[in-house]
């Protein structure tokens, strides 16, 4: 079955500078969900979009945003990089419109940035 | 808000040993709730729910988890440990309100000991 892609699967920045992560949910999800996971630690909500419109903030930097386009693909942008946004970035995605799946949320192989 | 609280950070068992992974949560509403098991350096999969229905719920790998209202518990068990269990777990909790992040707990890593 096809799953969520995340891309790229790893990127290295410097500090200060901008980076732009994408996010190709499974076929016929509507919802899209970023998370960023430091090391060691446990996945931490960012944001969420529901047929292209934000529906959920968690503890996302106002450095970053995001978007989901019409295909239902999302892309989450970062600028301003620091040092302590290295870390694993994961995108899942879930069919939040019905039926007995709903709601159920199935991750990326995430994005690992490194901010040197 | 919703919150969610694992009980051990590393927690060892033997091969063949009952595995026992323990979630309590805090929600205001009637929550879902989930496990998800992450390989080093792999992203998470989902091993089980609960979202309405029957507490005992059975997921992939021979895991199971009982959702306990009255015990505010979703613990993870499995009969019988293998070597290829060693991993990190997260219980999650979310308000089922369609759209919402999850809350993650701060994750039980699992030792099988030989």
């Amino acid at each position: 079955a096809a799953g969520v892609i995340q891309s790229p699967r790893h990127l290295i920045k410097e500090k200060r500078e901008t980076a732009t992560l994408k996010c190709y949910p499974i076929p016929r999800h509507d919802t899209v969900y970023w998370y960023q996971q430091g090391p060691g630690q446990d996945p931490q909500f960012l944001i969420s979009f529901y047929e292209k419109m934000q529906s959920d903030k968690g503890s996302i930097p106002d450095r970053f945003s995001a978007q989901q386009f019409s295909d239902y693909h999302s892309e989450l942008n970062m600028s301003s990089l620091e040092l302590g946004d290295s870390a694993l970035y994961f995108c899942a995605s879930s069919l939040t419109s019905g039926g007995a799946d709903q709601e159920t949320q199935y991750f990326g192989p995430g994005t690992r940035l490194l901010v040197l | 808000a919703q919150s969610v609280t694992q009980l051990g950070s590393h927690v060892s068992v033997s091969e063949g040993a009952l595995v026992l992974l323990r979630c309590n949560y805090s929600s205001s509403v009637p929550p879902y709730l989930f496990w998800y098991v992450q390989y080093p350096n792999q992203g998470l999969q989902l091993l089980l729910k609960y979202t309405t229905g029957a507490t005992l719920v059975k997921g992939i790998n021979g895991f199971e988890a009982e959702f306990k209202k009255s015990e505010t518990s979703f613990h993870l068990t499995k009969p019988s440990a293998h070597m290829s269990d060693a991993a990190e777990y997260f219980c999650a909790v979310s308000t089922g309100g369609g759209a919402d992040g999850l809350t993650f707990g701060k994750g039980t890593h699992l030792i099988i000991q030989p």
